[in-house]
């Protein structure tokens, strides 16, 4: 596709479910970004994928926060036992090579009631 | 840790003015600055990126400067459209090889026609 897209736009789950969030890149994209934005506040970081590996996942909040890009371009974001407190828009990015533009994906919108 | 800040929070000028948005950050080590804007409800579009050796950066009505010894970044929008209404975020990057994002908190600019 022409930019990079994520599924659903919208999720809403219960305490204590399970979820996943999917992005896909710009084609070509080797660097690929999650961050999470809450309401009023910039995104922060989560992690950081060069290829199939994460460089950097020290954004990730606790251990029930996962991320795979197996294939080094697909990535799956994956929430175990959600919390209120997760509820946020979570954004994702790609760029072309290393320290290079980062283009965004419209967001998925998580509600956990 | 890197902190950076966007004054004003919020701003409301005429159709037509030319405005500046700033942006100011704590550590002058970064790799490049990135400004972005958001529309209410949807995810980030890249408006420029000023690597760390880059003065400033131009894309039509738009001109972002960079001052890193200072740590300050400036969006100047010359003759403001009600379509620049939006969320103006700038963003740096600290390091090649350490290309997460940090982002300050906005700026919401209202264009009154």
């Amino acid at each position: 596709g022409a930019g990079v897209s994520q599924t659903p736009s919208n999720k809403v789950t219960e305490k204590g479910k399970y979820v996943e969030l999917r992005c896909d890149p710009i084609s070509g994209h080797t660097a690929l970004y999650w961050y999470r934005q809450s309401l009023g506040q910039g995104p922060e970081f989560l992690i950081y994928f060069q290829g199939t590996g994460a460089a950097d996942d020290s954004g990730l909040p606790n251990d029930r926060f996962f991320a795979v890009r197996p294939e080094g371009s697909v990535s799956t974001l994956k929430i175990q036992r959600t919390e209120r407190g997760d509820s946020a828009v979570y954004l994702c990015a790609s760029s072309l090579r290393v320290g290079g533009e980062q283009f965004f994906g419209p967001g998925t919108r998580l509600t956990v009631l | 840790k890197q902190e950076v800040t966007q004054i004003p929070a919020a701003l409301s000028v005429p159709e037509g003015e030319n405005l500046v948005l700033n942006c100011s950050f704590t550590d002058s080590a970064i790799y490049n600055l990135q400004w972005f804007r958001q529309d209410p409800g949807k995810g980030l579009t890249s408006l420029l990126l000023i690597q760390s050796s880059q003065r400033e950066q131009t894309s039509g009505r738009l001109n972002a400067s960079l001052d890193k010894s200072s740590g300050r970044s400036t969006l100047y929008i010359a003759a403001s459209q009600p379509g620049d209404s939006a969320t103006y975020l700038c963003a740096v990057a600290a390091n090649f090889g350490n290309e997460k994002l940090t982002f300050g908190t906005g700026t919401r600019l209202t264009i009154i026609p």
